[in-house]
This record gives structure tokens, sequence and C-alpha cells, in this order.
């Protein structure tokens, strides 16, 4: 089937740790997202990609890092200098070629510190 | 930045009921779209909204696209136990491809409906 994976599903980091969550499509998007949503509140863009290669920072990009080598894949690196990376992070992805297509989400990764 | 105010915030209501919520924005979107999320799930995409003043339906959901471009609305329609989880308006400004602002959506801070059997 064709869809958004993200894995894992739950995460745990130690203070002063890197991790880095993933995120696959096999939609042939060409643009991918990354957003991060605390309780009771809406989804903030942390990173997107339009192209393979190029990527820009979203609303709250600080202490995040991307890298986006090939099409499929979008992966979200929290780095330690995200200082409160508690937090549900979600990837979409959507089609570029056409204005104003919707997003299409994965079921997103739990990120939590231990 | 643009910023959308989703009201209200919750609801309880009975099976069988209707639901009305709404989004209204400081600024114009080209797009409106309404999605649903389950607990620990991503949202997933109910009804998508392209053209001021559009009317759309997707089974008991109707959704409209203000005619200022400023404003959505969901209702749904004779409510059910599944239906419970939170919806979010999302606005997106679209443009051309390529520009910084492309796809970028913004969200509302959504609606958390619970329905009592």
């Amino acid at each position: 089937d064709g869809g958004i994976t993200q894995s894992p599903k739950y995460l745990f980091r130690k203070e002063g740790q890197n991790v880095t969550l993933s995120c696959e499509q096999n939609l042939n998007h060409d643009a991918m997202y990354w957003y991060r949503q605390d309780p009771g509140q809406g989804l903030r863009l942390i990173y997107y990609s339009q192209i393979v290669n190029d990527f820009q920072k979203g609303d709250i990009a600080e202490g995040y890092s991307v890298s986006r080598e090939k099409k499929e894949s979008f992966p979200l690196t929290v780095t330690s200098a995200q200082k409160n990376p508690t937090a549900f992070y979600l990837c979409a992805s959507s089609i570029v070629q056409l204005s104003n297509q919707p997003q299409h989400f994965g079921d997103g990764t739990r990120l939590s510190i231990l | 930045g643009q910023q959308l105010n989703q009201s209200p915030q919750s609801m309880f209501i009975q099976e069988g009921e209707d639901v009305s919520m709404n989004c209204t924005s400081s600024s114009i979107f080209n797009t409106w779209l309404w999605y649903k999320q389950d607990p620990g799930e991503g949202p997933v995409l109910l009804i998508a909204l392209y053209k001021a003043g559009e009317l759309t339906s997707n089974g008991r959901l109707t959704a409209q696209f203000g005619i200022t471009r400023k404003d959505s609305f969901l209702n749904i329609s004779a409510s059910i136990p599944s239906d419970v989880g939170i919806y979010f308006c999302a606005g997106q400004v679209g443009g051309n491809a390529g520009g910084t602002s492309y796809g970028k959506l913004t969200f509302g801070q959504g609606t958390i409906l619970t329905v009592h059997p």
C-alpha cells in the first residue's frame, strides 16, 4: 500500500543525546514536512523540503536538523540543543507540481526524555 | 505570521446530535483543509476546499470555504461514537512551486470532540 511510514513509534532520549526520527514515503511526492505537536495545540512546522537536496526552516527549526538525500526519505534529527524535545512528531508529504495539494500524514513518533 | 482561531476548543455531545465547528483567520487562504486525528495517530484528511464559497460534503461531513477566504466551517450530522477525536482546520496559501511559502499549512488549535452513546 502507498503511504508514509514513520519509525520508531516511541523513542526515548537521554540528556545531551541526538536522536533521529525516520520518515519514508512511497507516494512519489516531491514535498515532505516535519511537524511538532504538543498537547492541546495545533501542529507547528519544523522543516520542509520541496525537492531532493533542498530544505527550508519552518517556524520552530531551532534544535532540529534534517536531510533530503532521497526523494522517499526525510529524516529529522532532534539535537541536544533542543531543550524541550518531548512531543509528538508528525511527518507529511504532498505533490508539488500542482498548487495547493493537501498534505498526507504518517502515524507519528512520540519522543520522550529519560 | 498567520494565525488561525478554531472554535470551540472542545465539545461534549450525545450520539445523534449535529456538530459545528469553525476556523477564522487574520489573513486570506487559497485552500482550506479539515483533518481528523485519532489518539496516537496522524491526522487524516477529511475534506479539501479550493474555492471561496465552495460547499463540499463527505458522507455526514459538510464543510464550507468562507466567501471572504478568511474562514471555514465543518458540520457533522447525526454524530456516532467513532466521530470521537480531534478535528483540525488548516489553511494553505499556495503560490508558485519553489517559493518559500509554497505548500505550507497553518493549523488551528483543534476541536476535541467527545460523543456520549
